[in-house]
């Protein structure tokens, strides 16, 4: 059992350049959501998923965009980065219905815009 | 929106010894669930200890306990006879029952564990 897996563990980006972080779970889980991770910020939700096809904004959305066309992929898009973007992401998926189980964690890509 | 505040940014303690990281919370729910993760230095986000809001009983995993006071919003991990494994960041995580099923984060507190 795989859990979740994220991809790549480390990038190095141009300003400007776009890339995309992959991210899948084996788990089945319904709900899937992307943070960021920051010094002294603890990690704060970018983008969430509760469901295939179902996604909406966190609290830090912006530069990022993302898709839901499986219940098991859930990539997040970097469309022109910036230095402020440099961070640990980190992909989570629950089995979510209110059941309390918590998030499973991908092991984080770690992102450095030149 | 519900807020997670965790006030002590670093602490440290010997091996053996017992040490309490505090968390507060704010939420207008009356159902949730609480959560601490550890994130050791390979950087994984790992699943502590949780605890359900309309339970009263204090959750326990073998060394790890924590306190929870639903009055005052305030739930403390304690970690017993620490080990040198302990060394970690420590976050502080609450999802509402409200639907979204978000889970919000404390900033962490980095917790070193001395020889």
């Amino acid at each position: 059992n795989a859990g979740v897996t994220q991809t790549p563990k480390f990038q190095v980006l141009k300003t400007g350049q776009s890339m995309t972080l992959q991210c899948a779970q084996d788990m089945n889980h319904e709900y899937m959501s992307w943070y960021r991770q920051d010094p002294g910020m603890g990690l704060r939700l970018i983008h969430y998923s509760v469901g295939a096809g179902i996604t909406d904004q966190g609290e830090v959305p912006n530069g990022y965009n993302v898709s839901r066309s499986t219940t098991e992929d859930f990539p997040l898009r970097l469309l022109s980065a910036a230095p402020s973007q440099t961070s640990v992401y980190f992909c989570a998926s629950s089995r979510g219905g209110q059941s309390g189980y918590g998030y499973t964690f991908g092991s984080g890509t770690r992102l450095t815009v030149v | 929106a519900q807020t997670v505040t965790q006030s002590q940014p670093e602490m440290s303690v010997q091996e053996a010894e017992t040490v309490t990281l505090s968390c507060t919370y704010d939420t207008s729910e009356s159902n949730y669930y609480l959560f601490w993760y550890k994130q050791p230095p390979s950087r994984q986000m790992i699943l502590v200890i949780r605890q359900e809001a309309y339970k009263q009983q204090n959750a326990t995993e073998n060394r790890f306990s924590v306190n929870f006071q639903k009055a005052a919003k305030s739930f403390s991990l304690k970690i017993s006879d620490s080990q040198l494994g302990d060394t970690a960041m420590y976050f502080c995580a609450f999802i509402g029952q409200g639907g979204s099923e978000k889970l919000v984060f404390g900033k962490g507190t980095k917790l070193t564990v001395n020889p």
